[in-house]
């Protein structure tokens, strides 16, 4: 299936680190959207990337997207308590962009 | 908007019983997808309806599962008989159809324990 995978499972960092995540992917998407999901909680979207596009930002959040390596990483600068949490990413099927599949997700955790 | 409302929040039931789980999407918004989430399989795509009408339910994992959306607001995800593997959270996202790509708003989904 396209159901994409990322690396790492879990990444535990200081506060004020950089963190990065990767997620790869099998068949050819129209775009990858990053998700953030709070213990206990539903999902939240964070940044779409469209498969022309090869970065994008959205405040402390970069987002890169490699279609040739069928890949992509999502970097949060200078971390923060908050942002622990589970971080997925979704792809579509390329021929229908209305249709996801969500990566079994990497847990975060930033320490004070 | 109260964003995406799911009901219940929390279900336990006995093995065998009728199981009905409740979302209303954010109005206007014209996709509906149900998830089931489990620390085995993570997160998966049971079935998506556009405009009120099922597209996909590939991912219905048996006879047992049902969906239904018999308005813009409102639709079901019933499972019967419930097994204790269908214990899970199951989630309810819409979306607004977007050219090149749908972001997803979800809602705080149902814990299901059956026992």
């Amino acid at each position: 299936s396209q159901q994409g995978e990322e690396d790492p499972q879990a990444l535990s960092i200081q506060e004020g680190e950089n963190a990065t995540m990767n997620c790869s992917y099998k068949t050819s998407i129209n775009n990858l959207q990053w998700y953030r999901q709070n213990s206990g909680r539903g999902l939240v979207h964070l940044i779409l990337i469209r498969s022309n596009e090869r970065e994008k930002h959205s405040g402390r959040l970069r987002v890169t997207l490699d279609t040739s390596k069928k890949s992509s990483s999502l970097l949060i600068t200078a971390s923060r308590a908050a942002d622990t949490a589970s971080y997925f990413c979704a792809t579509d099927e390329g021929y229908n962009f209305n249709k996801f599949y969500f990566g079994s997700g990497t847990k975060l955790n930033v320490k004070p | 908007d109260a964003g995406v409302i799911q009901s219940p929040r929390h279900e336990v039931t006995e093995m065998g019983q009728e199981v009905t789980l409740r979302c209303k999407p954010i109005s206007g918004h014209d996709y509906l997808f149900w998830y089931r989430q489990t620390m085995m399989r993570g997160l998966e795509l049971l079935i998506y309806f556009n405009n009120n009408v099922p597209i996909d339910d590939s991912g219905m994992p048996e006879d047992r599962f049902s969906a239904k959306m018999p308005n813009a607001s409102f639709s079901t995800l019933k499972i019967q008989p419930s097994e204790p593997r269908d214990s899970a959270v199951y989630f309810c996202a819409s979306s607004l159809k977007l050219a090149g790509g749908n972001e997803q708003f979800f809602g705080p989904g149902t814990r299901l324990t059956v026992l």
